[in-house]
Order: structure tokens, then C-alpha cells, then sequence
């Protein structure tokens, strides 16, 4: 069964960068048919797509944080991660990671999440 | 962008009930839209995709409906773990988008 958690610090101070990693497992992240996204939410707020990469490093961010947004991906360690940098207090959110259910725009709905984690930016 | 608009942002059920939540789309997604139910402090979970297509091992109660601009998303008779948050979310083109969410609150 897949499994998707992510890690990282949960305070990040303004103006610095946040980074987080998810790690997968119960399948491989080098898989043809799947890419891997990333996806937050502010406290008590709706969902918000941060970006999408393949495996073999093809991303797609969303362009309200494409400015500020990477994405990468580790096939030996079978993570990815997001860092974001100049962040402000409305980048406080849970950051979780999915997969969608396949290769095409239209079929990036998230079958698979993980748990979240909370990024709070503060000074 | 395409804009997801859920109506309506809240509402009062009793178990039972059957219950109905409407999402819009600005622009056409002809029939990319999926649902998802979020339980507090818990990652949203896909119940629906393709507009109508039920995700393996969700309960026949949700059924999802519409094309184009306008959707449903029904539960026939509200059961106490369905007192939770529904998202809508198109993927007809990036960037995706979420609604607003419609919290299911027990009567």
C-alpha cells in the first residue's frame, strides 16, 4: 500500500525558505504512469495547488508561486521536495504531498496523500 | 485561472437526511471535476472523479452529477461519519483549483 509522509521544520522564519521532503514508499516513485505533487493549506482555509513533478524532473507549478516554488525529485531515496523561499506569514499551512491518479492534467486528482504538516513562519 | 465557486459554505443536516452540494465552474471543465471529504486534521480523501465516477471503496450513498459548468455532489442519506468538509477541484487545465469547501454540520 502507498504510503506518502512528509518532513521537514515546522517554523520557518520571514524571508528565509521553507523546505520539506516526502518520502514514499510501498511503491516506487520512478514509475512511468505517476507524477507527485504538492498541495497546502492555510489554517481554517480551502486547498491550494503548489506544483506537480515527474520523476524524471518535468514540473508544473502553479504561476501564483512559480517565482518563488521548486520542486525536485530523488529517485535513489525515493522522496521529492518543495522548497519555497521568501516567505511570509500567509505561507503558514499544512503542506501535504499526493499523487495523482495519473499522467494527464485531467486525471490529476489525488488518490493518495500524506498526513500534512504544519509550516508556521514566524518570527 | 478557472474559478471554483461552492454553494453553500456551510449547512445543518440531520442522519438521514439526503443532502446536496452544488459547484461552479467559470469556465467550461467539461466533466474534470472531482470531489474530495476532509475530516479536521486529516488529508482530504477522493470520493469522486470524472464528474460521476465513484473512487474504490467509497460508499454508494455519494453520487456525483453534471457537466460543463455545473456539479453536484449528493450523499442520499447522511450517516455520522459524513459530517465532514467537501472540496470540489477541477483538472481540466493547470493550474488546478479547489472550491471553497461546504461544511456538513450536524442539525
Amino acid at each position: 500500500q502507498l504510503q506518502l509522509q512528509e518532513s521537514g521544520p515546522g517554523l520557518v522564519r520571514p524571508s528565509e525558505t521553507l523546505s520539506l521532503t516526502c518520502t514514499v514508499s510501498g511503491g516506487s516513485i520512478s514509475s512511468s504512469s505517476y507524477y507527485w505533487a504538492w498541495i497546502r493549506q492555510p489554517p481554517g482555509k480551502g486547498l491550494e495547488w503548489i506544483g506537480t513533478i515527474y520523476y524524471s524532473g518535468t514540473t508544473y507549478y502553479n504561476p501564483s508561486l512559480k517565482s518563488r516554488v521548486t520542486i525536485s525529485v530523488d529517485t535513489s531515496e525515493n522522496q521529492f521536495s518543495l522548497k519555497l523561499n521568501s516567505v511570509t506569514a500567509a505561507d503558514t499551512a499544512v503542506y501535504h504531498c499526493a499523487r495523482p491518479r495519473g499522467p494527464t492534467v485531467t486525471t490529476w486528482v489525488f488518490d493518495n496523500w500524506g498526513q500534512g504538516t504544519l509550516v508556521t513562519v514566524s518570527s | 485561472d478557472i474559478q471554483m465557486t461552492q454553494s453553500p459554505s456551510s449547512l445543518s443536516a440531520s442522519v438521514g437526511d439526503r443532502v446536496t452540494i452544488t459547484c461552479r465552474a467559470s469556465q467550461s471543465v467539461s466533466n474534470s471535476l472531482s470531489w474530495y471529504q476532509q475530516e479536521p486534521g486529516k488529508a482530504p480523501k477522493l470520493l469522486i472523479y470524472g464528474a460521476s465516477t465513484l473512487q474504490s471503496g467509497v460508499p454508494s450513498r455519494f453520487s456525483g452529477g453534471g457537466s460543463g459548468t455545473d456539479f453536484t455532489l449528493s450523499i442520499s442519506s447522511l450517516q455520522p461519519e459524513d459530517f465532514a468538509t467537501y472540496y470540489c477541484q477541477q483538472s481540466f487545465n493547470a493550474p488546478l483549483t479547489f472550491g471553497g469547501g461546504t461544511r456538513v454540520e450536524i442539525k
